[in-house]
């Protein structure tokens, strides 16, 4: 079974320019997260679908970042105009349906901001 | 919200020697517990799961132990070498819904 796989696995950006992340999840898992892990602290969720439905964005940034799941496979996480405070690592996870089941993570996209 | 705090932030231990990293959470309605550990530029690796109905479970050289009571959970390396030489952390994901809130993180050192 293939893993959760994300691209790019790196981008440095200047301040106010735009960039968009990218994630296939496994096959047949429904639910896709987003998270947000800055240097030296855990991950932080950003977004999360059921689906194509967003089940949560509560805390995303909704003035600069946007997220999609259209077909509710792959997804897009964008930022718009970047600052240096989003330099982070940013984590995919998807989850299979099932109260036993535990999210499993992409290898990350790691974002510099100048 | 959940709040999660982890301890220690950092550990070292011998080759061979037991690591014990201690999550604490605040929500008794937490239902699904986690354990992940990442490699230096890496993504999150899981290592085990179990639900609140779960006390105790042991697999490959790990140990998860849940006390509810105290809103406590626990994960045990026994005999580390220095392949377990990582960031550890502790996730929880309450009874509704399936968001998963992270601990601050374990830096583990295994010297051989």
């Amino acid at each position: 079974e293939a893993g959760v796989t994300q691209s790019p696995r790196y981008a440095v950006l200047q301040e106010g320019q735009a960039v968009s992340f990218w994630c296939d999840p496994i096959s047949g898992h429904d639910t896709l997260y987003w998270y947000q892990q800055p240097r030296d602290q855990g991950p932080q969720l950003l977004v999360y679908f059921r689906d194509e439905a967003v089940i949560d964005n509560s805390q995303l940034p909704s003035d600069r970042f946007s997220a999609v799941r259209p077909k509710g496979t792959n997804s897009t996480l964008k930022i718009q105009s970047a600052k240096q405070g989003d330099t982070a690592t940013y984590l995919c996870a998807s989850r299979r349906q099932g109260r036993d089941q535990a999210p499993l993570f992409g290898e990350g996209t790691r974002l510099s901001v100048l | 919200g959940e709040q999660v705090e982890q301890r220690p932030p950092h550990l070292s231990v011998r080759e061979g020697d037991s690591a014990i990293i201690i999550c604490t959470y605040t929500d008794s309605a937490t239902a699904y517990f986690s354990w992940y550990k990442q490699e230096a530029g890496a993504g999150l690796q899981l290592l085990m799961s179990v639900l609140s109905n779960v006390d105790r479970k042991e697999e490959q050289g790990l140990t998860v132990l849940l006390n509810k009571k105290d809103k406590r959970l626990s994960l045990n390396l026994t005999a580390a070498h220095p392949g377990d030489s990582a960031v550890y952390f502790c996730a929880v994901r309450g009874n509704m819904g399936y968001k998963l809130t992270f601990g601050t993180g374990t830096s583990l050192l295994v010297d051989p």
